[in-house]
């Protein structure tokens, strides 16, 4: 038990439709960062948020956004629905400063029709 | 571009063997190895890593080998247990202090009992 949820576990929608995914860490985790993971692939980097700021961002376009509140929960959004977004979508948390402090949740699956 | 590899898709190992998953980087700028264990509807699990000062960690049964010139790493898990049955994915970051990962694309290992 990671005390990282994220909701839903499973979400179907079509092209062109708007989805938001939520996390809630752990009490004090400051960072909290997003992965997508494809299918036979391993976890790739979206971005990562501090205090409510982003922090960093990897390769994905500006359709994918977040937001992170002081309660320790956060949204990963992703607008204008792609086939290839289909994906299990992987929170990260961690009270801030190490990589190898970082506790994921157990993921959204999320399919584009 | 992949800049972590893991060349093996699935391993099998007899129970009590020792398994030894292998990992390869590209990036030189990489600087602290991680290796997570992930079981089915469950997110990634931290198991253990390296700093690049070193070139061996150890961490009961799992040992993480480390050989920069040739930017490979391999992780031994001896005795192997039916447990150990996941998928183990191999990550990389600049730094310890740097939580973007840039993982591998897993390696499914199963323990024949």
């Amino acid at each position: 038990e990671t005390g990282v949820t994220q909701s839903p576990t499973h979400l179907i929608k079509t092209r062109g439709q708007q989805v938001t995914l939520r996390c809630s860490s752990q009490s004090g985790h400051n960072t909290v960062s997003w992965y997508q993971q494809a299918l036979g692939q391993g976890p790739q980097f979206i971005f990562q948020y501090y205090r409510e700021e982003e922090n960093g961002r990897g390769n994905f376009p500006p359709r994918f956004s977040g937001l992170q509140f002081p309660n320790y929960s956060s949204e990963l959004n992703v607008n204008a629905l792609e086939l290839d977004d289909s994906a299990l979508y992987l929170c990260a948390s961690s009270p801030g400063g190490f990589a190898d402090t970082q506790y994921f949740g157990p993921g959204t699956r999320l399919t584009v029709l | 571009d992949q800049q972590v590899k893991q060349n093996s898709p699935s391993l099998s190992v007899q129970e009590g063997r020792i398994s030894i998953l292998n990992c390869d980087y590209t990036n030189s700028m990489f600087d602290y190895f991680l290796w997570y264990k992930k079981y089915p509807a469950e997110g990634p699990t931290f198991l253990i890593s390296i700093s690049s000062i070193k070139d061996k960690n150890e961490d009961g049964r799992f040992t993480v080998f480390l050989n920069k010139s040739a930017k490979h790493l391999s992780l031994h898990i001896v005795p192997s247990q039916p447990g150990d049955s996941a998928v183990y994915f191999c990550a990389a970051s600049a730094s310890r202090g740097n939580e973007k990962l840039t993982f591998g694309t897993g390696t499914r290992l199963t323990i024949i009992p």
